[in-house]
C-alpha cells in the first residue's frame, strides 16, 4: 500500500516568508510525527499528534512554528517568518496505534526547506 | 546534549565482510532501541529493534547486540552487499509519554564491491 507522503519534497523560501509543509499519513495511522533533520545531524522530534490532537508540541523550536491535524489524517507544519536557522530536512512519521502501544514509525521522504 | 551518539560518521567495509555499526547513549531509563537505514532522498526506514530486556535480537543477517552495562548498542551485517550503502541512524524511545524517537547522528556505510 501506499507509504507516507511529504510534500512539497523542495522548498525555497525567502526569509521572512512563511511556508506550509503537508504530510499525508498511512491510511488509518493513528499516530503521527513531525522531526527536523538538520544537515549531518539525525532527526530531532517537533511534535507528535494522537488523530486530531496535538499531545506534543515540546520539540517545536519556536512559536514561529505550528502544526495542525484537524481531521485526524493530513497534517500540515507551518513556518512563520522563516529564518536561515529552519533550512533543513522535515520528516513526517506516522504509526498505527496510538504513541504508548510501540508500533514501529514509518517515515516519509521528507521536505527540504532552504532558506535564503 | 547528545544522549544517542554514533561517533563514527563513516564505515568503509569489502562486500561479503561483517559491518559493525556502533551507538552509545547516556540515559538508562531508555527502553527501547532501533536501526534505520536512509537512502539519499528518501525517508528512514526501519531495520532492526531491540527491548532493553534483551541483549540480542537477530533478523536475516542484521543483528542487533545490546550491552546495558556499558550503554551501548551495535549492528552487525554480515555478509555485507553493496545494497547496504546507506547511512544508518540508531534511534532510542522511553516507553512511557511520547514514544517519540531520539536519534544518533548517523553513520554512511559504504559497502565496496
Amino acid at each position: 500500500g501506499a507509504g507516507v507522503s511529504q510534500s512539497p519534497r523542495y522548498k525555497v523560501a525567502k526569509r521572512g516568508q512563511d511556508v506550509a509543509l503537508r504530510c499525508d499519513p498511512i491510511s488509518g495511522h493513528v499516530s503521527l510525527f513531525w522531526y527536523q533533520q538538520a544537515l549531518g545531524q539525525g532527526p530531532e522530534f517537533l511534535t507528535y499528534f494522537q488523530n486530531e490532537a496535538q499531545l506534543d508540541k515540546s520539540g517545536l523550536p519556536s512559536d514561529r512554528f505550528f502544526a495542525e491535524r484537524p481531521e485526524g489524517s493530513v497534517s500540515t507544519l507551518k513556518i512563520q517568518r522563516t529564518q536561515q536557522e529552519d533550512s533543513a530536512v522535515y520528516l513526517c512519521a506516522s504509526s498505527l496505534g496510538f504513541s504508548g502501544s510501540g508500533d514501529t514509525q514509518y517515515f516519509g521522504p521528507g521536505t527540504r526547506l532552504t532558506v535564503l | 546534549d547528545q544522549q544517542v551518539k554514533q561517533n563514527s560518521p563513516s564505515l568503509s567495509v569489502q562486500e561479503g565482510r561483517i559491518s559493525i555499526l556502533n551507538c552509545d547513549y547516556t540515559n538508562s531509563m531508555f527502553d527501547y532501541f532501533l536501526w534505520y537505514k536512509k537512502y539519499p532522498a528518501e525517508g528512514p526506514t526501519f531495520l532492526i529493534s531491540i527491548s532493553s530486556i534483551k541483549d540480542k535480537n537477530e533478523d536475516g543477517r542484521f543483528t542487533v547486540f545490546l550491552n546495558k552495562s556499558a550503554k551501548h548498542l551495535s549492528l552487525h551485517i554480515v555478509p555485507s552487499q553493496p545494497g547496504d550503502s546507506a547511512v544508518y541512524f540508531c534511534a532510542a524511545i522511553f516507553t512511557s509519554g511520547t514514544y517519540k524517537y531520539i536519534f544518533g547522528t548517523g553513520t554512511r556505510l559504504k559497502v565496496l564491491a
